[in-house]
């Protein structure tokens, strides 16, 4: 059974850094490529990153890009999602997703249970 | 990037009722359209994929149609359960854009 639970979420101040961590269980996990959408309190679904099963190739949405990195290690079979200088926009609940295939487009087959980052100095 | 835009943005309804929700891709995207349902305080789940193929589990009275730039959600006949929010999502290019989303309330 896929499980993804993130963590590393909690307080950050503006400007600041923090780094929220993806694991991963039930499937191989260097076979996929995985994302992580935010949505901000009350808000619609945003897309923020994604990267590929191996880690060579990764993207960012507008909002983050040269902010954020997505990275993983196949070995921990851990996603992760470094921010930096977080600005007070980027408090959203911040889900990691598993791609369904890797040949099919990137559709979400599973999703972790969310960590929520707050900005607040 | 390609826009999708989701109708209506909320709709109200009863049990046992027929919905129909539109997606609405600002370029062709094919058949590559996803639609997830999200309740309240949990994550999205996938229901269709793509476009209209009905994933394990998920009930028949959900079906999806479409390709290229429009695409509907129908739940034929609401159940408590259903009541929810429903986000389009293209799974083409980046960035892999939603819909705005489309609250489904009891009427």
């Amino acid at each position: 059974q896929v499980h993804l639970v993130e963590s590393g979420g909690g307080v950050v101040q503006p400007g600041r850094s923090l780094r929220l961590s993806c694991t991963a269980s039930g499937f191989t996990f260097s076979d996929f490529g995985m994302h992580w959408v935010r949505q901000a309190p009350g808000k619609g679904l945003e897309w923020v990153a994604v990267i590929s099963y191996d880690g060579v190739t990764k993207f960012y949405g507008d909002s983050v890009k040269g902010r954020f990195t997505i990275s993983r290690d196949n070995s921990k079979n851990t996603l992760y999602l470094q921010m930096n200088s977080v600005r007070a926009d980027d408090r959203a609940v911040y889900y990691c997703a598993k791609v369904g295939s890797r040949s099919s487009g990137h559709y979400f087959d599973h999703w972790g249970q969310g960590t929520l980052v707050t900005v607040s100095s | 990037d390609i826009q999708m835009t989701q109708s209506p943005s909320s709709v109200s309804a009863s049990m046992g009722d027929r919905v129909t929700i539109t997606c609405r891709a600002s370029q062709g995207i094919g058949r590559w359209l996803a639609w997830y349902q999200q309740r309240p305080g949990k994550a999205p789940n996938l229901l269709i994929y793509p476009a209209s193929s009905l994933q394990s589990g998920v009930p028949s009275r959900f079906s999806g149609s479409g390709s290229g730039t429009d695409f509907t959600l129908t739940i034929s006949s609401l159940q408590p359960e259903d009541f929810a929010t429903y986000y389009c999502q293209q799974t083409t290019s980046v960035p892999f854009t939603f819909g705005q989303g489309t609250r489904l309330e009891i009427k």
